[in-house]
């Protein structure tokens, strides 16, 4: 079965510095999505980014970036430039390709400092 | 930008009592999803739907729950004879195909069982 993990279950990080959030999940598949999903206060779930297993490319949403790496099963997330607005809970998520279920770890809660 | 809605955004019911709780998914989106999250836990897939079908579901989701389009724009989900473990945080997705697609969440029904 899969599974997602996410060991810091909260971080902080000062306006204008850049953060780095982890991710490692476990499968025996090759063909997969991985997502990030960011979950501000009380509001719904949005994705940030995605990133498909088949491309080696790192995925790269103007400040949000993904730091993939296959073989060691990883997936991190790096915010440069963090603002106020960044403060959420952040969710990693694995897809198999092929099935409509997301698998999720259990978010860490970013707070950003003035 | 649409958005997923969902209603209430929290339930109380007792325990054994029949609760439905409503999403409207983004207009245009074909896939519909219901997630949960107990407190202090994963959030979870229960169940996806697709023309009036369902088409993948956990093991979570069994005889006690069930999902209905009843018309063009709402997304239902059904728990027959709640439970104090049934409470927990109830998200809608949907999204524009099926699994090639990123899901779109709604903010999510605080449910409540006494």
């Amino acid at each position: 079965a899969q599974t997602v993990t996410q060991s810091q279950p909260e971080m902080s990080v000062q306006e204008a510095e850049t953060v780095t959030l982890s991710c490692t999940y476990d499968t025996s598949e090759s063909d997969y999505y991985l997502f990030w999903y960011k979950q501000p206060p009380s509001r719904q779930m949005i994705l940030v980014i995605r990133q498909e297993a088949y491309k080696q490319q790192n995925a790269t949403e103007n400040r949000f970036s993904v730091n993939f790496q296959k073989a060691a099963k990883s997936f991190s997330l790096k915010i440069s430039d963090s603002q106020l607005g960044d403060a959420a809970m952040y969710f990693c998520a694995y897809r198999t390709r092929g099935t409509y279920k997301y698998i999720f770890g259990t978010g860490t809660r970013l707070k950003v400092l003035a | 930008e649409p958005e997923v809605t969902q209603t209430p955004s929290h339930q109380v019911t007792q325990m054994g009592q029949e609760v439905i709780l409503r999403c409207v998914p983004i207009s245009n989106h074909l896939y519909f999803y219901w997630y949960r999250q107990i407190l202090g836990q994963k959030v979870e897939f229960l169940v996806s739907f697709y023309n009036n079908e369902i088409s993948e579901k956990s093991e979570i989701f069994d005889d006690q729950f069930s999902v209905e389009r009843p018309d063009g724009s709402n997304f239902t989900l059904k728990i027959r004879s709640t439970k104090l473990e049934d409470s927990a945080m109830y998200f809608c997705a949907s999204s524009e195909a099926g699994t090639i697609y990123e899901q779109y969440f709604g903010p999510g029904t605080r449910l409540t069982v006494t």
